[in-house]
């Protein structure tokens, strides 16, 4: 199965700051069917990114996903106070689907 | 509004079996398969199969869990259903039904149902 690698672990960034959040993957899959997800304490997680660099309808557009191959970034460009939450990135390209460890990005 | 709506928190003990549901409301029940996928405490999320609630029995398991989980689905009620057997504490997690939108990218996930495995 497809090892999804995930950095950093944790991310300590101030409101404003640029968020630059790395997913890895063991082997080479189709290099689009990727998605991200937000997940805060206690709910579940929230779609933001699929197909690699596609955002979902009333996601913000200071998310965005880019990569292909086996190396993938969610950039958030200017974080707002709600955005400090756990990442995880989903491939859905090789079966079985796979997650990563999450990135924790606090404050 | 699109929702999925689970079952509440489970206590079970160590070799029973769990059944979780999930009812699809705000769209068409059978246009969407439902993946199954679960969290243990302060780790990552894990997949476990998915359904297709439309006709037949068509049903994908991760290896892992093959022999433990069955998926089913009734129609009548848009809810389709996650048992797990032979629980052991490992299997202490949050269990959440998603629903599959482009690709298998989840778009919609249900709250989140607790269940706990103890002696």
């Amino acid at each position: 199965e497809i090892v999804l690698t995930q950095s950093p672990g944790t991310l300590s960034l101030s409101p404003g700051e640029r968020a630059t959040l790395s997913c890895r993957a063991s082997q080479n899959f189709d290099g689009v069917s990727l998605a991200w997800y937000q997940q805060k304490h206690g709910q579940a997680p929230r779609l933001l990114i699929y197909g690699a660099s596609s955002r979902p309808t009333g996601i913000p557009d200071r998310f965005s996903g880019s990569g292909s191959g086996t190396d993938f970034t969610l950039t958030i460009s200017r974080l707002e106070p709600e955005d400090f939450a756990v990442y995880h990135c989903q491939q859905y390209g090789i079966s079985p689907i796979t997650f990563g460890p999450g990135t924790k990005v606090e404050i | 509004h699109v929702e999925l709506v689970q079952s509440g928190a489970e206590v079970k003990k160590p070799g029973a079996s769990v059944k979780v549901s999930c009812k699809a409301s705000g769209y068409t029940f059978s246009s969407y398969y439902i993946h199954w996928v679960r969290q243990a405490p302060g780790q990552g999320l894990e997949w476990m199969g998915v359904i297709n609630p439309s006709g037949g029995s068509s049903t994908i398991y991760a290896q892992r869990f093959q022999g433990r989980v069955a998926m089913t689905k009734d129609p009548s009620t848009s809810t389709v259903y996650m048992e797990l057997s032979s629980l052991r504490s490992e299997d202490t997690a949050v269990y959440y039904c998603a629903r599959k939108w482009i690709g298998d990218a989840c778009d919609i996930w249900g709250q989140g149902t607790m269940v706990t495995v103890s002696s």
